[in-house]
């Protein structure tokens, strides 16, 4: 699993809620980023780092934020929670190869 | 935008017989091209990769090929096994930083 945690790891939440799901990893990865799964989809890119405090968007931002002041932990806000949010989120690290990236367990999020 | 394009969707396949996945890319600067095995309640995991310098890796029962001029590249399975059953991604990448990813293919094996 390239040493990467995300929390939690199930939850349901109601209709414009904040949310914060957290990736954690152990490798000193420069490269972290946030996916979203949906059927029919595949994983479409949300947010990613290159570096600490350093982030761009991705694909599918909007209603997204993400935060990284260390290193190791990159964190995904949904500022208020929408049904359409509901899905499975996985944070990935680009390996030191520097092109193959490795995806944590997942978060399975629930807006009702 | 930039896209990779996966078929079948499903694919359903006896035990021991073969199983192929096709992808389609349109960013002519794709250079890597990995591909993932996803089982239930998982995370997608690395399975095999490719890079544009090479047009065939094989890893015991897997292989893929890749046709640069046609932009597209296959994963096969060999001698299935139950298993082998899992949701498989394929990936475009002009270096890792930015990688596009198919849509995914279910495979059922049956016993």
């Amino acid at each position: 699993d390239a040493g990467i945690t995300q929390s939690p790891r199930h939850k349901v939440t109601e209709t414009g809620t904040p949310v914060t799901l957290r990736c954690h990893q152990t490798e000193n990865h420069r490269y972290m980023y946030w996916y979203r799964q949906d059927p029919g989809h595949g994983l479409r890119l949300i947010h990613y780092s290159y570096g600490v405090k350093d982030t761009d968007k991705g694909e599918v931002s909007d209603g997204y934020s993400v935060s990284r002041s260390k290193t190791e932990d990159f964190l995904l806000t949904l500022e208020s929670a929408t049904s359409s949010q509901t899905s499975v989120y996985f944070c990935a690290i680009l390996g030191q190869g520097a092109d193959t990236q490795y995806f944590g367990p997942g978060t399975r999020l629930t807006v009702l | 935008g930039e896209n990779v394009e996966q078929h079948p969707s499903t694919l359903s396949v006896q035990e021991g017989d073969s199983a192929v996945i096709k992808c389609t890319y349109s960013d002519s600067a794709s250079n890597y091209f990995p591909w993932y095995k996803q089982e239930l309640g998982k995370g997608p995991q690395l399975i095999i990769d490719i890079r544009s310098n090479v047009g065939e890796k094989k890893d015991q029962r897997i292989a893929v090929t890749l046709n640069k001029t046609a932009k597209h590249f296959s994963l096969h399975i060999t001698e299935t096994q139950p298993e082998d059953s899992a949701v498989y991604f394929c990936a475009a990448s002009t270096g890792g930083f930015k990688t596009i990813f198919g849509a995914g293919t279910r495979l059922f094996v049956k016993a």
